[in-house]
């Protein structure tokens, strides 16, 4: 199975400040199959990012996604303060669809 | 709005059956796939398996033996079982509407496993 490594474990930010996740797999996700979910405490993971790229219905487009291949990447171009909370990249190109560990993204 | 509702025992023995059951409102369960996922410390987010209207499933491999889900259109429910379960199957477990993408989940709920 696909295993993605996401770094770094935890950013610490000031609201306005740009973020930048990353995701990496351990063998190449075909067809950019790969998400991105924001889960804050108590409540299940969100929808954000699918096909590498795309936003989901209803994200601000402050989210961006991007990357290929094995390396993938997620910006928040301006934190605001709702945004603080754990980010997972998942791989849906190859089963089993996999997680990785999460971004804790807190303030500073 | 579509909305789901995990049910079911929080406390399951160990080598027991753990049993869940999730209740979708607002919508129709037909034409739709319904996921559960599970999550621990441990081993963080785990996707268990898919069940589509018809019945149709594709499970994880790593869990493959041991999972069965079902489906009943009539009441808009679906279920999940685990059986021979083991401190390791403790987690939160979500079940969620989607094939691969999930746009809807209920709110999950912590299944222990102890003794």
């Amino acid at each position: 199975e696909i295993v993605l490594t996401q770094s770094p474990g935890t950013l610490s930010l000031s609201p306005g400040e740009r973020a930048t996740l990353s995701c990496r797999a351990s063998q190449s996700v075909s067809s950019r199959s790969l998400a991105w979910y924001q889960q804050k405490p108590g409540q299940a993971p969100r929808l954000l990012i699918h096909g590498a790229s795309s936003r989901a219905t209803g994200i601000p487009d402050r989210f961006s996604g991007s990357g290929s291949g094995t390396d993938f990447t997620l910006t928040i171009s301006r934190l605001e303060p709702e945004d603080f909370a754990v980010y997972y990249c998942q791989q849906y190109g190859s089963s089993p669809w996999t997680f990785g560990q999460g971004t804790k993204v807190e303030i500073k | 709005q579509v909305q789901l509702q995990e049910s079911g025992p929080g406390l399951v023995k160990p080598s027991e059956t753990l049993s869940l059951t999730c209740t979708v409102s607002g919508g129709s369960i037909s034409s739709y796939y319904w996921s559960w996922v599970r999550q621990s410390p441990g081993k963080g987010l785990e996707w268990i398996g898919y069940i589509y209207s018809s019945g149709s499933t594709n499970y994880n491999p790593s869990l493959n033996s041991r999972v069965t889900m079902s489906i009943d259109t009539s009441k808009n429910q679906f279920s999940l079982k685990v059986s021979s379960v083991t401190a390791a199957d403790t987690a939160v477990y979500y079940c969620a509407r989607g094939q691969i993408l999930c746009d809807y989940w209920g709110q999950g709920t912590l299944v222990t496993v102890s003794s």
